[in-house]
């Protein structure tokens, strides 16, 4: 079955690390995104890619990096530099002009 | 500045109560207007699409429109069951997709 697959689906951080969260999808869809969504709210785009080796910044990219290397993949790096990530995290792909396919999230927390 | 604001935040409505959510948006073009539905703890599911002024779809309950400036999803008759919340995205012509902050939906039997 085609569709995104997002891992781990629950992440503890420890103060100061680096962590790397993993989106693969199998739709062979071009563009792809991250989102953070807190408790209560919406989402709010970080990082989105149009095409391999290249990606754009969303709204809320500070302490956060991604790399596009394959069409499939699109990982995200939650930084040191990132002072309060705790939060649910989306990957989304999409072909162009049509709907966004969602993986099941990745909730991340600071311990 | 591309912009995406849903209201209310939060609506509350007997079995039965139908209702209107409103998505509006301020957006240098747009390519699409999307609705899902989100449950706790869960990815968005995919609801609708709508492109152009004027379009309606509908599915069960739910029925979208689209204008110049914004979206309505109207549910009528609403069930227990459709309580969550409801997402409206747009996306723009460099495949931006923007989210509004959602209207968390709950129905009472």
């Amino acid at each position: 079955d085609g569709g995104i697959t997002q891992s781990p689906k629950y992440l503890f951080r420890k103060e100061g690390q680096n962590v790397t969260l993993s989106c693969e999808q199998n739709l062979n869809h071009d563009a792809m995104y991250w989102y953070r969504q807190d408790p209560g709210q919406g989402l709010r785009l970080i990082y989105y890619s149009q095409i391999v080796n290249d990606f754009q910044k969303g709204d809320i990219a500070e302490g956060y990096s991604v790399s596009r290397e394959k069409k499939e993949s699109f990982p995200l790096t939650v930084t040191s530099a990132q002072k309060n990530p705790t939060a649910f995290y989306l990957c989304a792909s999409t072909l162009m002009g049509g709907e966004a396919f969602f993986g099941q999230g990745t909730r991340l927390t600071v311990v | 500045e591309d912009q995406v604001t849903q209201s209310p935040e939060a609506l509350r409505l007997q079995e039965g109560e139908s209702s209107s959510l409103n998505c509006s948006y301020t957006v240098s073009g747009l390519r699409g207007l999307f609705w899902y539905r989100q449950d706790p703890g869960k990815g968005p599911e995919f609801l609708f699409t709508l492109y152009s002024a004027g379009e309606e779809k509908e599915k069960e309950r739910l029925k979208a429109t689209l204008t110049k400036k914004e979206s309505f999803l109207h549910i009528t008759a609403p069930k227990p069951e459709d309580s969550a919340t409801y997402l409206c995205a747009v996306q723009i012509n460099t495949d931006k997709l923007i989210f509004g902050t959602g209207t968390r939906l709950q129905v009472f039997p």
